[in-house]
């Protein structure tokens, strides 16, 4: 079955900095990633989709980036603020038309002013 | 969390009771899921619509129904509830086709005592 890996520990980083999550996954070669964001108490909000044959995508702070021979994807927060604080997701598709997506547990991020 | 409502917000129960749990969208999209999120368990798929008038299971599936009422709506259904139930239930929409991203509603806190 299919697996995903994300840093279950905090990410505890200063403001400014870049954050860097990563995403693993095994046994499966989905046709594209997606990572979404969770604040307390709230449902997951979507960020970025990256597909199999794209290496990196970018969203004003937010990179992403795909490499399906590591079988893993990695998610940048650039010059990060206090407000980015939150718990990050990704997620795999499955199913094909259906959109079933498999989600990993996420990793807290934790900015300090 | 836009387009995708979900009552109640909050709910206890207790054990061999039944309840139902309702989602509706505004949004128009074809496709609805519903989820249980549990710590350290991230997000599970329960059932899932791929349109109106289909329902089919996820990976979670036992102890519990859905109903595609129609477009707007998707409910899910716990017909004796148990501890193990207890969670946070979200419900999510999706178009079809090439726009994956999934939205996501408020979520329905549910404990059964």
């Amino acid at each position: 079955s299919q697996k995903i890996e994300q840093n279950s520990e905090a990410l505890n980083i200063q403001e400014g900095k870049t954050a860097t999550l990563t995403c693993n996954y095994t046994n499966y070669s989905p046709a594209y990633l997606q990572w979404y964001r969770q604040d307390p108490g709230r449902g997951p909000v979507f960020l970025l989709l990256i597909r199999e044959n794209e290496k990196e995508k970018r969203k004003e702070r937010l990179k992403v980036t795909f490499d399906t021979t590591l079988k893993q994807s990695l998610f940048h927060i650039t010059a990060s603020q206090p407000a980015d604080s939150a718990t990050y997701l990704c997620a795999l598709q499955y199913g094909g038309a259906t959109n079933k997506l498999i989600f990993g547990t996420g990793t807290l991020l934790a900015v300090q002013p | 969390n836009a387009g995708v409502t979900q009552t109640p917000k909050f709910q206890v129960l207790k054990t061999g009771q039944s309840m139902t749990l309702q989602c509706a969208q505004d949004m128009n999209h074809n496709s609805m899921y519903w989820y249980r999120q549990d710590p350290g368990m991230g997000l599970r798929l329960i059932y899932y619509s791929a349109s109106e008038g289909t329902t089919d299971k996820g990976e979670v599936p036992n102890g519990y129904n859905v109903s595609r009422l129609n477009k707007r709506e998707f409910s899910l259904r716990l017909e004796s509830a148990a501890p193990s139930q207890t969670s946070v239930y979200f419900c999510a929409i999706a178009e079809q086709g090439s726009k994956e991203t999934q939205y996501f509603g408020p979520g329905t806190r549910l404990l059964v005592l």
